[in-house]
């Protein structure tokens, strides 16, 4: 089972920042934080990971609470093309990568 | 670099068939992990290899099974094909277990 729990979606207008949370309370303490993103028809993306630092790459920003039980991925100029399920992922201790639900994102034109 | 390549994109099968689906992963990731996309029950983990040896399984029956070979590419069958099967089969190759790319899948149909 997913070791995340997500919102199912979310809806953030076009230009302005979103803010998709994550909850892993159960989180070991060398366990990364994984997001992964899957537009319509296309294989999941990888975005960013993080173990307790935040993190930043051109595509995101990841914010990790200081116990590590939650985390939020941020998009700073969301558009478009931004519209897709994220998923927020810590792997199994044999670094098997099980997928939730997602949260369903909607950028609103 | 090329990506995590898929084949074929496409396939139509018949009820009781059987399917070989290929993954050439990324040149140098050595691990190599399939799941099963379906609009019921999401991205569901089949297995994983790594250096040719099966590192991880799923919750799927024996119908379905896969390998890797020596230079890490990877194929996953499925016999007595039915129904339900149909769906995306994702591959996703990763040079140390973790951090994957996606390929764009393998959407089987199953008639």
């Amino acid at each position: 089972d997913a070791k995340t729990t997500q919102p199912t979606s979310m809806d953030c207008a076009e230009g302005r920042a979103a803010n998709l949370p994550c909850n892993h309370s159960t989180i070991s303490g060398n366990e990364y934080v994984y997001w992964y993103r899957q537009i319509h028809s296309q294989g999941p993306q990888y975005i960013i990971h993080g173990l307790k630092n935040n993190e930043t790459n051109e595509m995101a920003s990841l914010i990790i609470t200081e116990d590590r039980k939650s985390s939020t991925l941020i998009l700073p100029h969301a558009t478009l093309r931004d519209t897709a399920v994220y998923y927020c992922i810590v792997p199994n201790r044999d670094d098997k990568i099980i997928f939730g639900k997602g949260t369903r994102l909607h950028i609103l034109p | 670099k090329a990506g995590v390549t898929q084949t074929p994109r496409y396939l139509i099968k018949t009820r009781g068939q059987q399917v070989t689906l290929s993954c050439s992963p990324i040149s140098g990731h050595r691990s190599v992990s399939w799941y099963q996309q379906t609009p019921g029950q999401g991205l569901q983990f089949l297995f994983e290899y790594f250096s040719e040896t099966q590192r991880n399984k799923g919750n799927f029956p024996g119908r379905f099974s896969g390998r890797q070979f020596s230079n890490s590419r990877s194929e996953m069958n499925v016999s007595t094909l039915e129904l339900g099967d149909s769906a995306l089969y994702l591959c996703a190759s990763s040079p140390l277990g973790y951090g994957y790319t996606f390929g764009s899948g393998t959407r089987l149909t199953v008639v």
